[in-house]
């Protein structure tokens, strides 16, 4: 099984800051990254797929970008609703369909 | 609208058998692969398998080869998980969620939690 590796796993932050979450794909795996914001209770929300394209819907605070085997999740100027765990996804031959494990961002 | 919509939550004892549903409306549903999500309390995401409801060709992560059963019935439009022996460790949130292009999900069912208690 294939491990992804994401950091920070928490993050505390100010409304207004800039917070970069990373994963790093083993053997820098070419295939695509995609990533979702969950707040307790509700369903994952989709931001970013294929690694950079942001999805219909999403703020343009948030941005997706990768460099050889990293590839990172922006939010620039931290709104109140952004505070919530977010996730990265990397798709290509299953069972390569993995999430990394999570990076909570909460008010510091 | 593109919906993915599950059947409701459970409770059940160890040993017992169970099949949960998600049925998908508003796009080709033969188009596209579905994915079985997990979540335990307090935990990440864990993709457990996938299936092409055209041919219902199935992807099991390893870890859970052998633990449940995927399968689809194209006429209704539905996706089913299931277990044969459920165990208190199947405790846990369980989302079904559309595949576009095998580069994401796009579309998430509205989950179902799954107790498992004696």
């Amino acid at each position: 099984d294939i491990q992804m590796t994401q950091s920070p796993s928490s993050v505390s932050a100010s409304v207004g800051d800039r917070v970069t979450i990373t994963c790093r794909a083993p053997h820098g795996l070419g295939a695509w990254f995609a990533w979702y914001q969950q707040k307790p209770g509700k369903v994952p929300k989709l931001l970013i797929h294929s690694t950079s394209t942001l999805q219909s819907g999403v703020p343009s605070r948030f941005s997706g970008s990768a460099s050889s085997t990293d590839f990172t999740l922006t939010i620039n100027k931290l709104e109140p609703e952004d505070f919530a765990t977010y996730y990265c996804l990397q798709a290509g031959t299953f069972p390569a369909f993995t999430f990394g494990p999570g990076t909570k961002v909460d008010l510091k | 609208e593109v919906q993915m919509v599950q059947s409701g939550a459970e409770v059940k004892q160890p040993g017992e058998s169970l099949k949960i549903s998600c049925k998908g409306s508003g796009y080709l549903f033969s188009s596209y692969w579905i994915a079985w999500v997990r979540q335990m309390p307090g935990k990440g995401l864990e993709c457990m398998g996938i299936i092409y409801p055209s041919d219902s060709d199935t992807r099991y992560r390893p870890s859970f080869q052998g633990q449940v059963s995927i399968s689809v019935d194209k006429s209704t439009h539905t996706a089913f998980l299931q277990w044969s022996s459920l165990k208190a460790s199947d405790t846990a949130m369980y989302y079904c969620a559309r595949l576009s292009s095998l580069t994401h999900v796009d579309v998430w069912g509205q989950g179902t939690p799954v107790i498992v208690s004696s």
